[in-house]
């Protein structure tokens, strides 16, 4: 029973397109991430929600919008997408506070063509 | 602002090799410390931690001790196997329960 998952695995869009990843967690934790992993492997963090509320925002463009429908989702759209957003994105989840273990999904391949 | 670094890759070894993967962090305060590892083709696993100072993180033979006064993290490993290849990630928490990424070390253990 797959813990933290997402979908799509991967993504083939063209630049300008809108499109979403979606991510569920099944294991009750109160916080969830999204995190941007680029060509070279570095990892950022882009948001954090807690229960369902905006807790982080590092810096992203307006283009990206997370939305918390419950405590187990987290999904992130991307508007009018270009070539730069191309990347591995994970989405994690945890129980406050940071120094617990967050759990990764297997992450979104997107590829802005 | 908080930061981690790590040693570049890619670190290549003969199984049975023993390993040293640097890490040193800056941070306010006393952050907690994490090393993750990814295998290919997949997300994040937490491979050890330790959350205070002379705190020694292990598991599956790696371990890593929380050194405050040389504010460094560094993963060893005895003997390395082929199934060890991936690349580690080393981490602390910042605030609001965030974690901070290293650049990432890919490891390469040959037969």
């Amino acid at each position: 029973d797959t813990a933290v998952s997402q979908t799509p695995k991967y993504l083939v869009t063209q630049m300008g397109n809108d499109k979403s990843i979606k991510c569920e967690q099944n294991l009750g934790h109160d916080t969830m991430y999204w995190y941007k992993q680029d060509s070279k492997k570095f990892l950022k963090i882009m948001f954090s929600y807690n229960n369902k509320e905006l807790i982080i925002n590092e810096t992203v463009p307006n283009r990206f919008s997370p939305k918390s429908p419950d405590k187990a989702h987290l999904n992130l759209h991307i508007n009018s997408l270009e070539l730069g957003d191309s990347a591995v994105y994970f989405c994690a989840s945890s129980q406050a506070p940071a120094m617990d273990e967050q759990y990764f999904g297997p992450g979104t391949r997107l590829t802005v063509t | 602002g908080d930061s981690v670094t790590q040693m570049e890759g890619p670190v290549t070894l003969s199984e049975e090799a023993f390993l040293t993967i640097n890490c040193t962090y800056t941070a306010t305060g006393y952050p907690s410390l994490f090393w993750y590892v990814q295998y290919p083709g997949e997300g994040l696993q937490l491979l050890l931690k330790a959350t205070k100072a002379d705190d020694k993180g292990s598991n599956k033979g790696f371990e890593a001790t929380y050194r405050k006064e040389t504010t460094s993290f560094h993963l060893e490993k005895g003997s390395v196997q082929v199934s060890d290849s991936a690349v580690y990630f080393c981490a602390l928490s910042g605030g609001y329960n965030k974690l901070i990424f290293g650049a990432g070390t890919r490891l390469a253990v040959h037969p």
